[in-house]
């Protein structure tokens, strides 16, 4: 499975956009994008996943860039019940493949 | 519409006993797995099924067998309850890739929190 990277924590302030980073140089072409996030004592929650274009819904934006091999998660205005663990996972598209989790990204945000 | 169900909460085991966590679904998903937490870590999978009557290994799946005969639940038994299976765990499900053309993200339950004692 194709590894991504993600900065262990974030911080932010409430109300202000947030950019969470993550890279993926060995992503391959049927690789889609997900993203989740964990809040403390919860199961992970889908935030949003795409292939190649931009994708918007009402939780986040996430912007692939050209070549794939990078993407970012925007929270347009991040809140307090934003703070959360959020995961960037390569997930191959030729057929239901498995969700591989890493250590993700801690974001933390401050009233 | 429940969506992803597990029980039991929370479970206490004494080492050497056998248990079945529940997960059901209500959403029809062809896919579902099983993941396990340990403190500050991410999730590891332990086993997968990707429709009635077909299940496969993930990448811890010692200790655990499970089973899939019906579309909605997707039991998780531990055989002999050690302490290294304190964790968390967690069922998830999704639909099959490309359903209507479409790709989908997947749904998870709230989690069971064991100790094996």
């Amino acid at each position: 499975d194709a590894k991504t990277t993600q900065p262990n924590s974030m911080e932010s302030n409430e109300e202000e956009p947030v950019h969470l980073p993550c890279n993926h140089s060995t992503i391959s072409g049927t690789d889609y994008i997900h993203w989740y996030r964990q809040l403390p004592s919860q199961g992970p929650e889908y935030v949003i996943h795409g292939l190649t274009s931009n994708v918007n819904n009402r939780m986040a934006s996430l912007a692939i860039a050209e070549d794939r091999k990078s993407s970012t998660l925007i929270l347009h205005r991040a809140t307090l019940r934003d703070a959360a663990v959020y995961y960037c996972i390569l997930n191959y598209g030729g057929s239901q493949g498995n969700l591989i989790f890493g250590k993700g990204t801690k974001l933390s945000v401050k009233p | 519409n429940a969506g992803v169900t597990q029980t039991p909460k929370f479970q206490v085991l004494k080492t050497g006993q056998s248990m079945t966590l529940q997960c059901a679904q209500d959403m029809n998903h062809e896919y579902m797995s099983w993941y396990r937490q340990d403190p500050g870590m991410g999730l590891r999978l332990i086993h997968y099924s990707v429709g009635a009557g077909i299940t496969d290994q993930g990448e811890v799946p010692n200790g655990y067998n499970v089973s899939r005969s019906t579309t909605e639940d997707f039991p998780l038994r531990l055989l002999s309850a050690a302490p290294s299976q304190t964790s968390v765990y967690f069922c998830a499900s999704s639909y099959s890739r490309f359903r209507d053309g479409l790709t989908y993200g997947y749904t998870f339950g709230s989690g069971t929190r064991l100790t094996v004692v």
